[in-house]
């Protein structure tokens, strides 16, 4: 199966600086990357997805980006505010499968 | 976009009882769920996947006697938490795929006491 590694775990910025986040996964199969952003006991919300004829997708303050030969995909936060602060998972679909395997999740904080 | 909806959201139950969570697409059909736990500060657990009409597939360490997975039409599959024990307490979310995209439920916090 998939296995999705995400680094780094944890993540202090402060306002207004970038954020990124970097994942790797290991099956060239898979062709969906989507990042989730998880709020204190809420649910995991989609904030923007890629697919595997994409390199690059950009979203406002949001961005990820996508190689497929070192089968890694990074998500970029630009000019961050506290809101941004969350827990966000990156994710991976293989083809033909209809579950996704996530990453462990970077818990980003960001201070005024 | 598409709305799933899970019940209940928080839920506190005496051990040795059992609970059961819903799980529902509200505007659309999902032939295939899917049931997570997640743990504190960590991420989501893929526990089973839940198709319609059929047994569920349970991975690895999850037991099926104790997590029943019932996904009796294409909006609603259930969960139920059979002799909960402390160790149980966790939060579990839902999700449904709609073609490649996944919507997740609400979650629900279990506290077994």
């Amino acid at each position: 199966g998939e296995n999705v590694e995400q680094h780094p775990s944890t993540l202090s910025v402060q306002e207004g600086d970038s954020a990124v986040i970097k994942c790797t996964y290991s099956d060239s199969a898979s062709n969906y990357f989507p990042w989730y952003k998880q709020e204190l006991g809420k649910r995991p919300q989609l904030i923007i997805d890629i697919r595997s004829n994409v390199g690059e997708k950009k979203d406002q303050r949001i961005a990820v980006t996508l190689n497929k030969t070192a089968k890694h995909f990074s998500l970029h936060i630009t000019e961050t505010q506290p809101e941004d602060s969350a827990v966000y998972f990156c994710a991976a679909l293989l083809t033909g499968a209809n579950n996704l395997f996530f990453g462990t999740g970077t818990r980003l904080t960001v201070i005024p | 976009g598409a709305v799933v909806s899970q019940h209940p959201s928080r839920v506190i139950c005496k051990s040795g009882t059992s609970v059961k969570i819903e799980c529902r697409s509200l505007d659309f059909q999902a032939t295939t769920m899917f049931w997570y736990r997640q743990f504190p500060k960590q991420s989501l657990m893929l526990m089973a996947t839940s198709n319609e009409g059929s047994k569920a597939t349970y991975e690895q360490g999850v037991e099926k006697d104790k997590f029943l997975i019932n996904h009796a039409s294409l909006t609603l599959s259930t969960l139920t938490v059979t002799s909960a024990h402390p160790e149980d307490s966790s939060f579990y979310i839902c999700s449904a795929s709609a073609y490649t995209e996944a919507f997740f439920g609400q979650g629900t916090r279990l506290t077994v006491v």
